[in-house]
Parts: C-alpha cells; sequence; structure tokens
C-alpha cells in the first residue's frame, strides 16, 4: 500500500464548479498535512497547511480526518487558472510523503 | 530573492557519463532536499541535508552523491549516469524552526534524459 494515495484524475469541471479532492494515508503517526500545488512542468508550491479543525482561504477549504487517515481539498467556484495537480503531502516523523498528485482540468 | 535557483535547466547524457546538478538558495535556509520525480511515482526524495557539511540518504538514494560544502549550495551528482535516471529532479529548501520546516521552497527543476 502507498503511504500517500490519491485519486490521479482527471477531474474536468467547468469554471464555477465545486470539486473535492480525496487523499489517505497509512502511517497514523503522521504529524501534519499539507496540499501542495504543481503547474504543468513547474515546481510544486504550497497551497495550504491543513489543521484538524479543518482551514479555509478563500475558495479553497481543507480537512483532516485522523480516525480515518484522510484528508479532503474543496475548492469552489473553479477557475481556469486552478487547472494544474494538487499534491497531496504528509509528514511522518522526519520527512515529507508527496503523494502522486490529482490532476484538474477546468473548462470555460 | 531569488529563492532557489538549479542549474542546468535541461540536459542529456549518454549512459555511463556523469554530471553535477546545482542547488543554490538565498533565504539563508538550513535544510536541502533533492527529489526526483517520474510518473505515476510522485516526488521520491533522493538525499537531503540539515545543515552544512552534513548529507543523508533518503528513499531513493543509489547513484547519486551529494555534497553541502556551503549552506547556500547543494550539489546532486551522477558518476555514472542510467537510463532509469532520466527524471525531472527537484531541489527544495525548508526553515528548520517549527512549523516553517515543514514548507518546502522548490526550484524550478533540472530535466535529464538519459540516453
Amino acid at each position: 500500500r502507498k503511504e500517500v494515495e490519491q485519486d490521479p484524475g482527471p477531474f474536468n469541471v467547468p469554471e464555477g464548479a465545486t470539486v473535492a479532492f480525496n487523499c489517505t494515508y497509512s502511517n497514523s503517526a503522521s504529524q501534519s498535512f499539507f496540499w501542495y500545488r504543481q503547474d504543468c512542468r513547474k515546481e510544486p508550491k504550497l497551497l495550504m497547511s491543513v489543521y484538524s479543525s479543518g482551514n479555509e482561504d478563500g475558495r479553497f477549504t481543507a480537512q483532516l480526518n485522523r480516525a480515518s487517515q484522510y484528508i479532503s481539498l474543496l475548492i469552489r467556484d473553479s477557475k481556469l487558472s486552478d487547472s494544474a495537480t494538487y499534491l497531496c503531502v504528509v509528514n511522518p516523523p522526519d520527512k515529507l510523503i508527496f503523494g502522486t498528485g490529482t490532476r484538474l482540468q477546468v473548462f470555460p | 530573492n531569488a529563492g532557489v535557483t538549479q542549474t542546468p535547466k535541461f540536459r542529456v547524457l549518454k549512459t555511463g557519463q556523469s554530471m553535477t546538478l546545482l542547488c543554490a538558495q538565498d533565504m539563508n535556509h538550513e535544510y536541502m532536499y533533492w527529489y526526483r520525480q517520474d510518473p505515476g511515482m510522485g516526488l521520491r526524495l533522493i538525499h537531503y541535508s540539515v545543515g552544512e557539511g552534513t548529507t543523508a540518504k533518503g528513499e531513493v538514494p543509489d547513484g547519486y552523491n551529494v555534497s553541502r560544502l556551503k549552506k547556500q549550495n547543494f550539489l546532486l551528482g551522477l558518476e555514472s549516469a542510467a537510463p532509469s535516471q532520466t527524471s525531472v529532479y527537484f531541489c527544495a529548501s525548508s526553515n528548520p524552526e517549527g512549523a516553517a520546516r515543514e514548507t518546502q521552497y522548490f526550484g524550478p527543476g533540472t530535466r535529464l534524459l538519459v540516453l
């Protein structure tokens, strides 16, 4: 079983749609959780951290369920510029484990 | 403030050739990392460094060596390139203080093709 698993997609959604990605992790000792965004042929960039209580940043909402060991990312009112690959990242002690990413394509 | 830079951006090697990838950061970060990214595999850690003069193995270290002689630079070496090392290589850095340690800043990547 992979340490971090994501649905690879692609998710093809129209502008204005709401889309949700899930990610599961296997190491129950994981302490921190993140979503990174990676544009085509570019480097990953931190989108947001994921806190136990859930957190929101504009149109983006991240949630963590420790009991079920999954993380989610919700994007509301999708924009064309949201088209990218979203990487789920988990921090067991002393390292970061990257998921393979979920590709999102927003169309007009 | 350039952040993290990588040299070269693209390189083609023949099997058995050697090369060094250079990573430089101007954020005064203590921690630096080398990853490779392959289709369907996600980012995998090759080697990392928690400070000048120190290095450690990551998940996939075989066939690579690293050096951290200066705090701002982290070099990745391939002594004898193999086609399996065809990949996109990303360098990253982070600050060790608290939660900031877990936020990694990535360079633009080096695309390596080994024939």
